[in-house]
């Protein structure tokens, strides 16, 4: 079956630390992909998406996503992560047809 | 959010009671969305619209409806509410080449 999952449900980083959010999909062809951020009762937010083209693709607030066809990922990262970073992440594909498809979010905690 | 109005922001309903939650947007767009969000669960399309006149089931139609009279507006009707329709319903449009705007979304508690 088609699906995008996030394997890490809760991830807790130390301010200032490396951040990496695994994201896997499952489709035939290469889909379109996004992350996309939630802070606490708020609505979502694009922090990047790959649709072709160079597999390195920068996005706002410092991240970055790489795509790797072989593996069928597109991880987020972020050198050094800030408290205000603390968020819900969501990964989300557009596998064919019109509709966003998401994983189920990986919640990230930073301590100080 | 800009350019996707939702309403109402917060709800209770008693069970069996219904209700419609609005989406607007003012930029023309033909493809709109409704999903809900779940903790856990990440956001599941409900139903979705590729213009005005013309909607389709997502993945958990069930219990809900819609309409598209026009290109400005995307209702999402629940006829008898269930505690299970407990959750955040957010409206989105698609702007662009894999460009989405979402609204800022309906908290709905069913009791």
């Amino acid at each position: 079956a088609q699906s995008v999952t996030q394997p890490d449900i809760h991830i807790t980083v130390s301010e200032g630390a490396s951040l990496e959010l695994r994201c896997n999909y499952s489709y035939g062809a290469t889909p379109y992909l996004f992350w996309y951020v939630q802070s606490p009762g708020q609505g979502l937010q694009l922090l990047l998406k790959y649709f072709s083209g160079d597999t390195l693709v920068q996005g706002i607030k410092g991240f970055e996503a790489e795509f790797k066809r072989s593996q069928s990922s597109f991880n987020l990262r972020k050198p050094s992560v800030h408290w205000s970073d603390a968020a819900e992440y969501f990964c989300a594909v557009i596998p064919s047809g019109y509709a966003l498809n998401f994983g189920k979010g990986t919640s990230l905690l930073v301590t100080p | 959010n800009a350019g996707v109005t939702q309403t109402p922001k917060f709800r209770i309903l008693k069970i069996g009671q219904s209700m419609t939650l609005q989406c607007t947007q003012d930029m023309n767009h033909n493809y709109m969305y409704w999903y809900r969000q779940d903790p856990g669960m990440g956001l599941k399309l409900i139903y979705y619209s590729v213009g005005a006149g013309i909607t389709d089931k997502g993945e958990v139609p069930n219990g809900y409806n819609v309409s598209r009279s026009t290109t400005e507006d995307f209702p999402l009707r629940l006829e008898l509410a269930a505690p299970s329709q407990t959750s955040v319903y957010f409206c989105a449009i698609r702007d662009g080449p894999g460009g989405y705007t979402f609204g800022s979304g309906t908290r709905l508690t069913v009791v």
